[in-house]
């Protein structure tokens, strides 16, 4: 059964600040790995997808590493700043079209 | 890019009566969409996954026959919360998946049971 993983919960740095959010998961035959953000009370944005054939996909100030292997991604965000403050969910998509999610790391970024 | 437009974004409704809640593909074909509820703090619920023109398929402990699920068409779901309850106030977002999409989402519809 797959799980997903997101360490930390929570996090708050201050502005300007380079961060890395992880996520983990138990099965490696996935399809891809997708990254969103959540605001509260809002809807999902998707922010990156990483197809199980690539290592890592870039948007801006984001990236998104996938180590299958080992069961891992990272979503590295640069120079961040305040409205980089949001729950941040990563979640793997198995063949069938479905998601396992994981329970997300809120951000906060202190001006 | 894909866009998925949900509707209402916010409803309140009375205790007993039915809401409707409506997920469009504007420029793609959605072939499976999901249904999500998310409670407060907490993660996103899968609640069920359709494909067009079939029956949603319902992930267990979610009642079939309360959260009628409906694509009839490549490009239109709809979730109707049946005989709503207080217990059943939650946030709702569809997301859909076309041929070589990944998943947009919808932007979410606050329910209110009062």
């Amino acid at each position: 059964k797959q799980e997903v993983t997101q360490i930390p919960a929570a996090l708050s740095v201050p502005e300007g600040e380079n961060l890395v959010l992880n996520c983990s998961f138990t099965d490696s035959a996935i399809y891809n790995l997708q990254w969103f953000r959540q605001d509260p009370g809002k809807g999902l944005t998707s922010l990156l997808l990483i197809q199980s054939s690539q290592r890592e996909q870039t948007s801006g100030r984001l990236n998104a590493s996938l180590d299958k292997s080992s069961g891992r991604s990272t979503l590295y965000i640069a120079a961040s700043q305040p409205g980089d403050s949001a729950t941040y969910l990563c979640a793997v998509r198995r063949g069938n079209y479905q998601l396992i999610w994981g329970a997300g790391t809120k951000l906060i970024i202190k001006p | 890019g894909a866009v998925v437009s949900q509707h209402p974004s916010r409803v309140i409704c009375k205790s007993g009566t039915s809401v409707k809640i409506e997920c469009r593909s504007l420029d793609f074909q959605a072939t499976t969409m999901f249904w999500y509820r998310q409670f407060p703090k907490q993660s996103l619920m899968l609640m069920a996954t359709s494909n067009e023109g079939s029956k949603a398929t319902y992930e267990q402990g979610v009642e079939k026959d309360k959260f009628l699920i409906n694509h009839a068409s490549l490009t239109l779901s709809t979730l109707t919360v049946t005989s709503a309850h207080p217990e059943d106030s939650s946030f709702y977002i569809c997301s859909a998946s076309g041929t070589g999409f990944g998943y947009t989402f919808g932007s979410g519809t606050r329910l209110t049971v009062v």
